[in-house]
């Protein structure tokens, strides 16, 4: 079983729609990141969070420490939102990645 | 600044062969990291750094060995490659403690046949 599962796995969106990326962890952590890696590889970091919920443009991560679960949100999806979103979980000295979600916004 | 750097983008080894794949950034980060990249797998820490001369493993360890003799350095080294060794090998760095933001770079991608 992995500590870290995303839901869905992959995902195709017509532009404009309101995306929703969900992640469960299993472990105790401190904190859970949101990771956006491009189709040619790169992975940039979106979100750290310990609680709560952070914005950054139209995208909005929020956190729920006792459910353990975690979700990334894109409003007003656009194309160039096309990546993969990766949740990692991190607690004590060890990193939980996710596999990922494949996301694909249609003009 | 550059950011994380990482050479070489693409290389073929034979079983067997050794080399070193090289990473550095300019950000004065103190913590820096390895991880491994599968085909529909999740990222696995390999090593990672707190600072200079300080390194511990992380969970896929084995076949791999590092260095920090330099804030901005982070070589890994695989001394016997081995075809379970192909993957994509990605640098990161974090300025604190390991909670904080990571900066990859932009990836190695090894073969080994």
């Amino acid at each position: 079983k992995n500590e870290v599962e995303q839901s869905p796995q992959n995902l195709t969106a017509q532009e404009g729609e309101f995306i929703t990326i969900n992640c469960s962890y299993s472990v105790g952590i401190s904190a859970l990141h949101w990771l956006q890696q491009h189709p040619g590889g790169g992975i940039v970091s979106l979100f750290m969070l310990s609680s709560g919920k952070k914005k950054h443009g139209r995208l909005i991560a929020t956190i729920n420490i006792q459910e353990k679960h975690s979700s990334l949100h894109i409003t007003a999806s656009h194309p160039r939102d096309s990546a993969v979103y990766i949740c990692a979980a991190m607690g004590g000295n060890q990193f939980y990645f996710g596999t990922g979600t494949s996301l694909t916004v249609i003009p | 600044n550059a950011g994380v750097t990482q050479t070489p983008k693409f290389r073929i080894l034979k079983i067997g062969q050794s080399m070193t794949l090289q990473c550095t950034q300019d950000m004065n980060h103190n913590y820096m990291y390895w991880y491994r990249q599968d085909p529909g797998m999740g990222l696995k820490l390999i090593y990672y750094s707190v600072g200079a001369g300080i390194t511990d493993k992380g969970e896929v360890p084995n076949g791999y060995n590092v260095s920090r003799s330099t804030t901005e350095d982070f070589p890994l080294r695989l001394e016997l490659a081995a075809p379970s060794q192909t993957s994509v090998y990605f640098c990161a760095s974090s300025y604190g403690n390991r909670i904080e933001t990571q900066y990859f770079g932009p990836g190695t991608r090894l073969l080994v046949l």
